[in-house]
């Protein structure tokens, strides 16, 4: 079973930093593509930034009004991949999920179908 | 960007009836390599994470009732409730995956009548 789990999110002032971190399971980690999105309260859902597979260069690309203060990483062999969010605002309060779009053949199996985490919460306030 | 636009904003259906959300996007999101619409229809309820209802613009994610429905090619799709449920009242949301940035509809409110 495909599973995500979301943890670091905590109460912290406007210009701190936080880092988010993402536990995945039951696929094959380093062949999936990894998704940031948030939801602010009562607001709709706004896709973050995402990190690419190392094989297609495990490069980033970020949503515009988070470039330059977040970065995201991974590390396969902990299957986890992270979430550095720095120069915080409090407009960035939200809810944050990782998700991923899983479309690959490997030795076990056909992997397809969208997942996402539980969420974990982000208050930016002073 | 790819910019998703949704209609309606909101919906009002009665128990049992058909209720029909569009979504269209700015470009199109099929990737001909694989033939596949990169687009995904969820369902949010509050103090929940997203649901995923369809994925490939017409897969429906495994446990998802089939009176839900995804169709659609290119830059035109629609999530279909063939006979709506109490328990479908939610707000619902397209995304695109095609490209970053992997933006989303801005939501349709779906109530009872």
């Amino acid at each position: 079973e495909v599973q995500l789990v979301e943890s670091g999110g905590a109460l912290v002032k406007p210009g701190g930093s936080l880092r988010l971190s993402c536990a995945a399971s039951g696929f094959t980690f380093s062949n999936a593509w990894m998704n940031w999105v948030r939801q602010v309260p009562g607001k709709g859902l706004e896709w973050v930034g995402r990190i690419k597979k190392k094989t297609d260069g495990g490069t980033t690309d970020y949503a515009a009004p988070v470039k330059g203060r977040f970065i995201i990483s991974r590390d396969d062999s902990r299957q986890t991949f992270y979430l550095e969010m720095n120069s915080l605002k409090t407009e960035d309060t939200a809810v944050y999920y990782c998700n991923t779009a899983l479309d690959y053949y490997d030795s076990t199996g056909y992997y397809s179908g969208i997942y996402w985490g539980q969420g974990t919460l982000v208050s930016v306030s002073s | 960007d790819i910019v998703m636009t949704q209609s309606p904003d909101s919906l009002a259906v009665s128990l049992g009836e058909r209720a029909t959300i569009n979504c269209k996007s700015s470009q199109s999101v099929l990737y001909s390599s694989n033939n596949k619409n990169y687009l995904a229809w969820y369902q949010l309820k509050p103090g929940q994470p997203p649901k995923v209802l369809i994925y490939w613009a017409s897969t429906r994610e495994s446990g998802v009732p089939d009176r839900f429905s995804g169709s659609g090619s290119g830059t035109d799709f629609t999530l279909t409730i063939s006979s709506l449920q109490a328990e479908d009242v939610a707000v619902y949301y397209c995304q695109q995956y095609y490209g970053p940035p992997y933006t989303f509809g801005q939501g349709t409110k779906l109530e009872i009548k």
